[in-house]
């Protein structure tokens, strides 16, 4: 199994509140991201990093911001969270952007917004 | 548009039967590919098998097998001698040259229910 942790895995805040999740990963993979799951929709990427202080934004990016100052570490936050915002998250690595790369999941982050 | 369509948002089979869950996708680009993954009760997303655009032969991984036609744009999932730990939602992903860092994109699932 890839080695990826996430914390908190599960977390309930109130709207307006900012919170951030940690992915580390111990492959040393140069791609990170984070996607969310939601009923009906499958996984959707949020945000994306390809290397340190490298990322860019994802299909459903809005409300969302990411850094990665280490290689093993890529954080999400939540500047200001709302109920929409009340997901499942995972995060993803991969070792390169070829197609044919697999992308290894992290256990996921349960969001729960009050 | 879609780019991965899954048509069965629920499928039921017998234990030790065989089972086929079904995706299409959409893409221009050449390269692409094809992944199919596992999500069970617990949550987390287990990757299963993988297809390439330009693999002549269909992948398969112990029980599982991916019929893929390219001319018809799918890339079905083939579980052999089902077992009731198969119960499980299953996602199939591809992965283009178009999206961003080559990023997945998911079908909506299907969830499979093993009887026994």
């Amino acid at each position: 199994d890839a080695g990826i942790t996430q914390s908190p895995r599960h977390k309930v805040t109130e709207t307006g509140t900012p919170v951030t999740l940690r992915c580390h990963q111990t492959e040393n993979h140069r791609y990170m991201y984070w996607y969310r799951q939601d009923p009906g929709h499958g996984l959707r990427l949020i945000h994306y990093s390809y290397g340190v202080k490298d990322t860019d934004k994802g299909e459903v990016s809005d409300g969302y911001s990411v850094s990665r100052s280490k290689t093993e570490d890529f954080l999400l936050t939540l500047e200001s969270a709302t109920s929409s915002q009340t997901s499942v998250y995972f995060c993803a690595i991969s070792e390169s952007d070829y197609t044919e790369e697999t992308q290894y999941f992290g256990p996921g982050t349960r969001l729960l917004v009050l | 548009a879609q780019k991965i369509t899954q048509t069965q948002p629920g499928m039921f089979v017998q234990e030790k039967e065989a089972v086929t869950l079904d995706c299409t996708y959409d893409t221009s680009d050449p390269s692409y590919g094809l992944f199919w993954y596992k999500q069970p009760s617990s949550g987390e997303m287990i990757f299963l098998i993988y297809q390439g655009s330009y693999d002549q032969q269909n992948a398969t991984e112990g029980r599982y097998s991916l019929n893929f036609q390219k001319a018809r744009k799918s890339a079905n999932l083939v579980i052999s001698a089902s077992q009731l730990g198969d119960s499980a939602m299953y996602f199939c992903a591809m992965r283009d040259i178009s999206g961003s860092a080559r990023q997945l994109t998911f079908g909506s699932g299907t969830q499979l229910t093993v009887l026994p």
